[in-house]
């Protein structure tokens, strides 16, 4: 899988959009880049991934770079409870059974 | 939440003694995944499986082992607990867009 990077924090005002950069530079053409994030002590949630196209559905957006070695996930209107780990992976098509591999991510905090 | 149950949500066990977490899921998928999460590793792989009685390894499979007898149901076994397996494991599934969701999660402790 292509490794990615992402800054280790990031802070947000509530009622403001979040935008959790992830650079890939190693993406190859049919790896799809995912987004998901852990609310303390909870399992990893699912939010959003996307291949070339921007992606939006009801939690959040991706958009990706046109070169694809970057991309960038939009939560519109921050809340407290969007306190939590991103983690950005980047892996082969939706029908490869490999596991995710999940780096450090970006420790996002809302701020009231 | 995709139907995902994990049982025990908590165990404390001795060192030595075997222990088996189940993951249960309500929704049919082929898919299924066991991970361990620990301080300063996040979510590492141990097995995962992709059909019943058919299993595979992954990052981290030293000292545990998995069955799938029925599509429901993912069965994780420490043969014997060590207290380097002190951990929180994650079921998960994978859903047909490949993205995967998971249970709320095991903690376990080896004293």
């Amino acid at each position: 899988d292509a490794k990615t990077t992402q800054p280790p924090s990031m802070d947000c005002a509530e009622g403001r959009a979040a935008n959790l950069p992830c650079n890939h530079s190693t993406i190859s053409g049919n790896e799809y880049v995912y987004w998901y994030r852990q609310i303390h002590s909870q399992g990893p949630q699912y939010i959003i991934h996307g291949l070339k196209n921007n992606e939006t559905n009801e939690m959040a957006s991706l958009i990706i770079t046109e070169d694809r070695k970057s991309s960038t996930l939009i939560l519109p209107h921050a809340t407290l409870r969007d306190t939590a780990v991103y983690y950005c992976i980047v892996r082969p098509p939706p029908g490869s059974a490999d596991g995710l591999t999940f780096g450090k991510g970006t420790h996002l905090i809302i701020q009231p | 939440d995709a139907g995902i149950t994990q049982s025990p949500r908590h165990k404390v066990t001795e060192t030595g003694t075997p222990v088996t977490l189940r993951c249960h899921q309500t929704e049919n998928h082929r898919y299924m995944y066991w991970y361990r999460q620990d301080p300063g590793h996040g979510l590492r792989l141990i097995h995962y499986s992709y059909g019943v009685k058919d299993t595979d390894k992954g990052e981290v499979s030293d000292g545990y082992s998995v069955s799938r007898s029925k599509t429901e149901d993912f069965l994780l076994t420490l043969e014997s607990a060590t207290s380097s397996q002190t951990s929180v494991y994650f079921c998960a599934i994978r859903a047909t867009g490949g993205e995967q969701y998971f249970g709320p999660g095991t903690r376990l402790t080896v004293t």
